[in-house]
């Protein structure tokens, strides 16, 4: 079975800019998460999605937004970049949303904002 | 969020067992116990989970407290390839699909 899948795994944008990020779930999972990873924060938890309706958010701004399709597809999108935004995004899948099932996570899209 | 304590980092040599402590003396009734680890330059992967019993899979076993306040990550003969961050994180059932996640433990294992 293919893993978690990011699209693109590298991307440089200009701050002010807006970005989109792609996650495909492993088949069959209709939960995805996503997470930024930073060095001075660690990893945090960004919003999570389950059968096309967000369940969970965390805490950052409106400019971090996302959505998921039908076929459980996600993407995520900064507008008006910051420096500060310069990270990398990981998205992760289940096969269900809840505390009982564990997340398997893609490799990352590294974006730098210049 | 329910809080957990790991050691900031850990040595291990090849070959011979790993016990990784972690500490949650907030943990409810119905949080769940997971653990994750970060090899350098990947994302996150999944280890194990459990609520009130030891459990063991294919990479590791998770030994938990009666009182459910600490558990332990239990690698039965380290590799190389286990040079890691271990994250042990609480579930909460309120919290959904949501990872809170902590400084880990850095794991480093010498031939």
């Amino acid at each position: 079975k293919a893993g978690v899948t990011q699209t693109p795994r590298y991307l440089i944008k200009t701050r002010g800019q807006q970005v989109t990020l792609s996650c495909s779930p492993i088949s069959g999972h209709r939960s995805v998460s996503w997470y930024q990873q930073t060095p001075g924060q660690g990893l945090q938890f960004l919003f999570e999605y389950f059968s096309e309706t967000q369940r969970n958010k965390g805490n950052f701004p409106g400019r971090f937004s996302g959505r998921q399709f039908s076929n459980s597809r996600s993407e995520m999108n900064v507008s008006t970049l910051e420096l500060g935004d310069s990270a990398l995004y990981l998205c992760a899948s289940s096969l269900a949303a809840g505390q009982g099932y564990e997340q398997y996570f893609g490799p990352g899209t590294r974006l730098t904002v210049t | 969020d329910a809080k957990t304590t790991q050691p900031n980092s850990m040595e291990s040599n090849e070959e011979e067992p790993v016990h990784l402590p972690c500490n949650h003396s907030t943990i409810s009734g119905t949080d769940y116990i997971h653990w994750y680890r970060q090899l350098p330059s990947q994302g996150p992967e999944y280890v194990i989970h459990g609520l009130t019993s030891n459990v063991n899979n294919r990479m590791a076993s998770l030994a938990i407290a009666e009182d459910r306040k600490s558990s332990t990550l239990i690698l039965h003969r380290a590799t190389l390839r286990d040079a890691a961050v271990y994250y042990c994180i609480l579930r909460e059932g309120n919290q959904g699909g949501k990872l809170i996640f902590g400084q880990g433990t850095e794991l480093s294992v010498k031939p």
